[in-house]
């Protein structure tokens, strides 16, 4: 079975710092595809960064970078210089293709000026 | 940019009755999902659809029905409301259908049925 965990539901960070949000999965394919995704108090979910399993090298957006562990099936998000728009719940979310996106149960990030 | 608009953005229904969710998206998209989102859990698939006339079964389809008569329109039906299905409910559509690319998601509509 496909499976997404993100273990911290709460975290803050002060503006300017640096915070470090986790994610593991479980799955027995070896192609897949890994997805942060912010979704702000507005609601609307938008796609942060976007790992292929393929790809060693980490995938990073400006301040939103990645550490892609495979073998750990470790997939954490580091968001630097942290805003107050950053303020917002995140998804881990993986796909095999095929298969449906899973989506694990969230981490609501708090910026705190 | 309008993106994906889903109508209405809340509903108190009392059980039993029935209502509509329209989805609409203005970018060509030929795939189109329903999500719901409840307290404590990521998302999951109600149905989906690949082009205009097709619908499919996603994670947890029971209770709701699905329409996609136009490319642009996916509509997700409750025929007879219960309690369970209070929740928010994301319409999305992508490019891609493997799920490896890009979901645009709009903005939510929350469902309240007492």
């Amino acid at each position: 079975a496909q499976t997404v965990t993100q273990s911290q539901p709460e975290m803050s960070v002060q503006e300017a710092e640096t915070v470090t949000l986790s994610c593991t999965y479980d799955t027995s394919e070896n192609n897949y595809y890994l997805f942060w995704y912010k979704q702000p108090p507005s609601r609307q979910m938008i796609l942060v960064i976007r790992q292929e399993a393929y790809k060693q090298q980490n995938a990073t957006e400006n301040r939103f970078s990645v550490n892609f562990q495979k073998a750990a099936k470790s997939f954490s998000l580091k968001i630097s210089d942290s805003q107050l728009g950053d303020t917002a719940m995140y998804f881990c979310a993986f796909a095999t293709g095929a298969n449906n996106l899973f989506f694990g149960t969230g981490t609501r990030l708090t910026v705190i000026p | 940019n309008a993106g994906v608009t889903q109508t209405p953005k809340f509903r108190v229904l009392k059980t039993g009755q029935s209502m509509t969710l329209l989805c609409a998206q203005d970018m060509n998209h030929e795939y189109m999902y329903w999500y719901r989102q409840d307290p404590g859990m990521g998302l999951r698939l109600i149905h989906y659809s690949v082009g205009e006339g097709t619908t499919a079964k996603g994670e947890v389809p029971d209770g709701y029905n699905v329409s996609r008569l136009k490319k642009q329109n996916f509509l997700l039906g409750l025929e007879s409301a219960a309690p369970s299905q209070t929740s928010v409910y994301f319409c999305a559509s992508s490019y891609d259908r493997t799920y490896t690319g890009e979901l645009f998601f709009g903005e939510g509509s929350r469902l309240t049925v007492l």
